[in-house]
């Protein structure tokens, strides 16, 4: 399958910062890429589609102005979450798609 | 707003035996179906993906769709301790095909 790889892996940061978490394609080029969000014993729930070259849409209750997202090539997109409080701690992940969907192996985001 | 059902378990299966997993979906006209296996702490994995009625077999898995029912199943064959994981349902849902997950469905492969 296709390989997507996530960095950082985990962060941990301070309430009121940024967090930039970044999604690659690694063998292939996905013009669509998807971010999905975790809570400790939930399933995955879609944020974000980011569409390379074109504004992200979002799923209903996900704020865009909170959490930014770039799709600046076709091999990278950009997950920024702006002034992160504790209920922003989760599971972060993303996935480039070929048909079917890839996932990257995930960022844990801590916000104290 | 498409949902999918499943069990949450946990499912606890006797190592060697067949494990099945259950999935209902609401959306009649969903076309593709894909199962992921998620360990604790790490992202999902591809294990099957299903188009068609029937079954599909990959090695020890197999898929089944009923569109009629609106139900999918995974089966896992002469289950292993490492099959332990959740598995997690799911249809394309949100924008540009974007997955709508279930809750996932906690397997246990006793020794």
């Amino acid at each position: 399958g296709a390989v997507v790889s996530q960095h950082p892996s985990r962060v941990i940061c301070k309430s009121g910062t940024s967090v930039k978490i970044e999604c690659r394609s690694l063998d292939f080029q996905a013009t669509t890429m998807f971010w999905y969000r975790q809570f400790p014993k939930q399933s995955l729930m879609l944020m974000a589609t980011s569409n390379e070259g074109s504004k992200a849409t979002y799923e209903q209750g996900v704020e865009k102005d909170k959490f930014l997202i770039n799709h600046a090539s076709l091999t990278l997109s950009t997950l920024t979450v702006t002034s992160a409080h504790p209920e922003d701690s989760s599971f972060y992940i993303c996935s480039a798609s070929s048909g079917e969907q890839f996932f990257g192996p995930g960022t844990r985001l801590t916000v104290l | 707003q498409k949902e999918v059902e499943q069990n949450s378990g946990p499912l606890s299966v006797p190592e060697g035996a067949i494990a099945s997993l259950n999935c209902t979906y609401s959306d009649r006209v969903s076309q593709s179906f894909f199962w992921y296996r998620q360990y604790s702490g790490k992202s999902p994995e591809l294990i099957m993906s299903i188009y068609s009625n029937g079954d599909k077999e990959d090695g020890r898995f197999t898929a089944q769709l009923n569109k009629a029912s609106q139900y999918v199943s995974l089966l896992i064959r002469d289950s292993q301790p490492s099959d332990s994981a959740t598995y997690l349902c799911a249809v394309p849902g949100g924008g540009a095909d974007g997955l709508t997950f279930g809750k996932g469905t906690h397997l246990i492969i006793q020794p």
